[in-house]
């Protein structure tokens, strides 16, 4: 159980282009998904927040209008990366939250790469 | 952001040995998570601990939470090659966010 899936597992597009990463929880519903973002050698950096039906939480320092986050279902979360540049090429791992515990179960993440 | 502060950073061990690696802060947190990441996934859940001096095991993992619910520890017995991989701990104040170590990579010599 608690399984999170993530699409595509990698992605290579051009300056400027958007690139959409969905996140969906295939075994439960999540009410409170995350995305983070992880350089080499480095632990996880958390993004946003997102709760089903609102809009998300940025930390500190993530453009929301870069990243854009939708929660549209209990097991759905979209990243969107607008306007991508190569410093956007990192690795970027959603969690899902089933609620009750801080408990998150994470995908398998995706790695994109921005010419 | 505030992050755990996570020991060793990295093991060099001999297959077969025991191994043990641990998480402190200054904070008190609510759950302490223990997750191992391979290289190019995601993180995937070992254990979960949600009471202060809980003892948990998951086949050869064992972790606790500490009393003082300021540090928790992970033991992996008879390590096996597949152990390879770098660990994380996490705590949770209920706010659902979680605040994460720095890793603990694990290297296994044949």
């Amino acid at each position: 159980g608690a399984v999170v899936s993530q699409h595509p597992s990698w992605v290579i597009c051009k300056s400027g282009t958007s690139v959409k990463i969905e996140c969906r929880s295939l075994d439960f519903q999540a009410t409170t998904m995350f995305w983070y973002r992880q350089f080499p050698k480095q632990s996880l950096m958390l993004m946003a927040t997102s709760n089903e039906g609102s809009k998300a939480t940025y930390e500190q320092g993530v453009e929301k209008d870069k990243f854009l986050i939708n929660h549209a279902s209990l097991t759905l979360s979209t990243l969107t990366v607008t306007s991508a540049h190569p410093e956007d090429s990192s690795f970027y791992i959603c969690s899902a939250s089933p609620g009750g515990t801080d408990t998150q179960y994470f995908g398998p993440g995706t790695r994109l790469t921005v010419l | 952001g505030q992050q755990l502060n996570q020991s060793p950073q990295s093991m060099f061990i001999q297959e077969g040995e025991d191994v043990s690696m641990n998480c402190t802060s200054s904070s008190i947190f609510n759950t302490w998570l223990w997750y191992k990441q391979d290289p190019g996934e995601g993180p995937v859940l070992l254990i979960a601990l949600y009471k202060a001096g809980e003892l948990t095991s998951n086949g050869r993992l064992t972790a606790q939470f500490g009393i003082t619910r300021k540090d928790s520890f992970l033991n992996i017995s008879a390590s096996i090659p597949s152990d390879v991989g770098i660990y994380f701990c996490a705590g949770g104040k209920g706010a659902q966010k979680l605040v994460f170590g720095q890793g603990t990579r694990l290297t296994i010599n044949p």
